[in-house]
């Protein structure tokens, strides 16, 4: 199957300071990628979805200055937390589809456990 | 708007036994896909099957089947033969067709395979 790569896989930050989280699809251009969070022993939230080239649309409650994302190529999208807090801690997870398949299958990535401190 | 429930929070099988996790769905939409979906503890997601609705045909791959019944909103999840590998979380998920590819999940469920 595809491939979608996701960095880094952990990271700690201090409280106030922000942190970036790429996702990128390795063998296949993804004109749609996917920003999932996962709490503990939770199941995945959409947050936003994210579009080539054009501004994300984001899920209801979720606050759109504080999680910046970019998408500025078919291989590649961006979310960045911005002034994180300890709440923000959690699992993210990306995911991407591959537009030249007949049918819509959703590639993941591996994960960004954030931790904030 | 569709809301996915997995009314089983953990599940235990016996290594080449079988166990079916269960899952309904609500939704006003008549063509859609529904999924199963593995996540171990890596947190890999990985699609283990697929049904879209206009099949009537349960969707099979390999050790692993469902039942589907649309008039029911159920979608239930057979594993055959367990394995240890097979040990996970596994979140059932459903997508309205032509909606970009915008999943919803269910809470999923804990599956834990004894020796």
């Amino acid at each position: 199957g595809a491939v979608v790569s996701q960095h880094p896989s952990r990271v700690i930050c201090k409280s106030g300071t922000s942190v970036k989280i790429e996702c990128r699809s390795l063998d296949f251009q993804a004109t749609t990628m996917f920003w999932y969070r996962q709490f503990p022993k939770q199941s995945l939230m959409l947050m936003a979805t994210s579009n080539e080239g054009s501004k994300a649309t984001y899920e209801q409650g979720v606050e759109k200055d504080k999680f910046l994302i970019n998408h500025a190529s078919l291989t590649l999208s961006t979310l960045t937390v911005t002034s994180a807090h300890p709440e923000d801690s959690s699992f993210y997870i990306c995911s991407a589809r591959d537009g030249g398949k007949g049918w819509t299958e959703a590639f993941f990535g591996q994960g960004t456990r954030l931790t904030v401190v | 708007a569709q809301t996915v429930t997995q009314s089983q929070p953990e599940m235990s099988v016996q290594e080449a036994e079988t166990v079916t996790l269960s899952c309904t769905y609500d939704t006003s939409e008549s063509d859609y896909y529904l999924f199963w979906y593995k996540q171990p503890p890596s947190r890999q997601m990985i699609l283990v099957i697929r049904q879209e609705a206009y099949k009537q045909q349960n969707a099979t791959e390999n050790r692993f089947s469902v039942n589907f019944q649309k008039a029911a909103k159920s979608f239930s999840l057979k594993i055959s033969d367990s394995q240890l590998g097979d040990a996970a979380m596994y979140f059932c998920a459903y997508k309205v067709t032509g909606g970009g590819n915008k999943l919803t999940f269910g809470t999923g469920t804990q599956l834990k395979v004894e020796l």
